[in-house]
């Protein structure tokens, strides 16, 4: 399977705290994406890094690429109640269009 | 901008009938879209591609006759889960893309199916 790993799988921190979430893939990639889903809802994209980037900021997010290692992070700043939802990170790895999703990191953000 | 809508949201049926969810581009023509499947706390897996005006291109191990995709138009598609069981019961997402940007997705709210 081309799918990738993503760890936590669940992640519970209070408001305030910064959350970390890893991904990691298994093949040459153009992009990196990552997208946030509240339960039972679709997804909503949060950012995008291509291949030849290494870091990316967009507002409380802070995303990295590591080509060599075939990893990216998700960094969530001063987090918020609101930001309790699964967060998924996507590869461009199925080519096509295809996105080849992540199993996810459900976060639990504790008022 | 770029929204895409699912309808119905919820939809409970009895097993052995038909059931159609549509997925709409509201505010952009959607050359390409994909329907994924997900199951409870898991993660999204790509059903099929389907292009307008062309046949859909379905992943491996996906029954295309048991679930129909029609892209008609550049703003509708259609996933027909024929003869639905139990096993079908699933959240089904569609999502469009191809027109602002070759690499983002939008996504629609997705549809809950229940196959009693």
């Amino acid at each position: 399977s081309q799918q990738g790993e993503e760890d936590p799988q669940a992640l519970s921190i209070q408001e305030g705290e910064n959350a970390t979430m890893n991904c990691s893939y298994k093949t040459s990639i153009n992009n990196l994406q990552w997208y946030r889903q509240n339960s039972g809802r679709g997804l909503v994209h949060l950012i995008l890094i291509r291949s030849n980037e290494r870091e990316k900021h967009s507002g409380r997010l802070r995303v990295t690429l590591d080509t060599s290692k075939k990893s990216s992070s998700l960094l969530i700043t001063a987090s918020r109640a609101a930001d309790t939802a699964s967060y998924f990170c996507a590869t461009d790895a199925g080519g096509a269009q295809k996105l080849v999703f992540g199993q996810g990191t459900r976060l639990t953000i504790n008022p | 901008g770029a929204v895409v809508s699912q309808h119905p949201s919820r939809v409970i049926c009895k097993s052995g009938t038909s059931v159609k969810i549509e997925c709409r581009s509201l505010d952009f023509q959607a050359t390409t879209m994909f329907w994924y499947r997900q199951f409870p706390k898991q993660s999204l897996m790509l059903m099929a591609t389907s292009n307008e005006g062309s046949k859909a291109t379905y992943e491996q191990g996906v029954e295309k006759d048991k679930f129909l995709i029609n892209h008609a138009s550049l703003t509708l598609s259609t996933l027909t889960v024929t003869s639905a069981h139990p096993e079908d019961s699933s959240f089904y997402i569609c999502s469009a893309g191809g027109q602002r940007s070759s690499y983002e997705q939008y996504f629609g709210p997705g549809t809950r199916l229940t196959v009693t």
